[in-house]
């Protein structure tokens, strides 16, 4: 399997402008993840679906933050306008159920947000 | 709400040697799972170990091996025989049984390990 696949791994952008992160789950994973890892606050959970649909979005920071899981392998999370504060790395993890549980998340190799 | 602790921001062990990381949580649940993930300078998340609350026997993993006290709400990492891969930050995190409290992870600030050749 080729795990969890995030793009782009770098993303330079200025303030105000749209940036559009994706991820594409490991196949036949139900549920799907995304982190923001900064300095300040460590790694913290945005929002994550379970079967295309968010569950928990309190983590997302503010209005401009979107997610959208069309289908059961493509993720995107959108941020419009971008501001510097949104600098971080961001993290895609997915992970299947097991019986009454979830199983180990697996993590995507993040992208590396600059907004300058 | 749970949280994770790690007093521990910087730790330096010798190659060959045995390392020691710490890790506190709180928590009002019985049953959850702890984990210890591996960040190296690539920024991968690499899940090095995990724990099951209800399981008495501490997990191990080769060179990887927890220290797991319930009543103690106290979870630590040993490295034995420390490689130079092995220098990387270490994150601690909890997450819930229960797959309708999501299985989101809740992480500690990390620990970073460095190996002395």
């Amino acid at each position: 399997d080729a795990g969890v696949i995030q793009s782009p791994r770098h993303e330079v952008t200025e303030m105000g402008q749209e940036v559009t992160l994706r991820c594409k789950p490991i196949s036949g994973h139900d549920y799907l993840f995304w982190y923001r890892q900064t300095m300040m606050r460590g790694l913290e959970l945005l929002i994550y679906f379970n079967n295309n649909v968010p569950i928990d979005d309190s983590g997302m920071p503010e209005d401009r933050f979107s997610a959208k899981m069309p289908n059961a392998s493509f993720s995107t999370l959108k941020i419009q306008p971008s501001e510097p504060r949104d600098s971080a790395v961001y993290f895609c993890a997915s992970s299947s159920r097991t019986g009454r549980t979830t199983d180990t998340q697996y993590f995507g190799p993040g992208t590396r947000l600059t907004v300058l | 709400a749970q949280t994770v602790t790690q007093s521990q921001p910087e730790m330096s062990v010798q190659e060959a040697e045995t390392v020691t990381l710490s890790c506190t949580y709180d928590t009002s649940e019985s049953d959850y799972y702890l984990f210890w993930y591996k960040q190296p300078p690539s920024r991968q998340m690499i899940l090095v170990i995990r724990q099951e609350a209800y399981k008495q026997q501490n997990a191990t993993e080769n060179r990887f091996s927890v220290n797991f006290q319930k009543a103690a709400k106290s979870f630590s990492l040993k490295i034995s025989d420390s490689q130079l891969g092995d220098a990387a930050m270490y994150f601690c995190a909890y997450r819930s049984f229960l797959y309708n409290q999501g299985g989101k992870l809740i992480f500690g600030q990390g620990t970073e390990l460095s190996v002395k050749p």
